[in-house]
């Protein structure tokens, strides 16, 4: 069975750009959650979809924007890059939401740097 | 809020040593799950445990087993037999209810020869 699937692993961006990461889940997972990865502030959460529906957000800024397609798959989007938003995205799937899904498993991540 | 502290932020071990990472946890809720995570330098997040908080028996998987304290809010990971591949961050994760997964800060842990 194949894993996460992210694309692309690398990313290079300039400031006030915009970029779209993506994400295929595990065949048959219908969960994907989102998070950010910085030495400083460690994983931070973004956002969970579960059936086209978005059930969880964390405390990011608007420009941070997710959308799920009916095959699962998902893609993050920022707008107006900042160079904060340098980190690792992961992205996660699992068969559901909450203690029903249980554990997620993880991609190998994109690694976005702003310039 | 849910919130998970790894009080370690960096810990060495000799190989074939054993070595314990620790973890605690704030919640009100009587129902979730207890994770700990590996991220070796390839940086792909791996499960390595996990414990259901309704059963009391401590998780185990070969040479990584968990003590389990519910009352006291902890969660600790126990790596017998270390070996060099096991040098990676580690992760303590919890979830809940319908909440998302809330990570710890993580542990640096680096075995060596």
């Amino acid at each position: 069975k194949a894993g996460v699937t992210q694309t692309p692993r690398y990313l290079i961006k300039t400031r006030g750009q915009q970029v779209t990461l993506s994400c295929s889940p595990i065949s048959g997972h219908r969960s994907v959650s989102w998070y950010q990865q910085t030495p400083g502030q460690g994983l931070q959460f973004l956002f969970e979809y579960f059936s086209e529906t978005q059930r969880n957000k964390g405390n990011f800024p608007g420009r941070f924007s997710g959308r799920q397609f009916s095959n699962s798959r998902s893609e993050m989007n920022v707008s107006t890059l900042e160079l904060g938003d340098s980190a690792l995205y992961l992205c996660a799937s699992g068969t559901g939401v909450g203690v029903g899904g249980t554990e997620a498993f993880f991609g190998q991540g994109t690694r976005l740097t702003v310039v | 809020a849910q919130t998970v502290t790894q009080s370690q932020p960096e810990m060495s071990v000799q190989e074939a040593e054993t070595v314990t990472l620790s973890c605690t946890y704030d919640t009100s809720e009587s129902n979730y799950y207890l994770f700990w995570y590996k991220q070796p330098p390839s940086r792909q997040m791996i499960l390595v445990i996990r414990q259901e908080a309704y059963k009391q028996q401590n998780a185990t998987e070969n040479r990584f087993s968990v003590n389990f304290q519910k009352a006291a809010k902890s969660f600790s990971l126990k790596i017998s037999d270390s070996q060099l591949g096991d040098t990676a961050m580690y992760f303590c994760a919890f979830r809940s209810g319908i909440g998302d997964m809330r990570f710890g800060a993580g542990t640096r842990l680096t075995v060596k020869p």
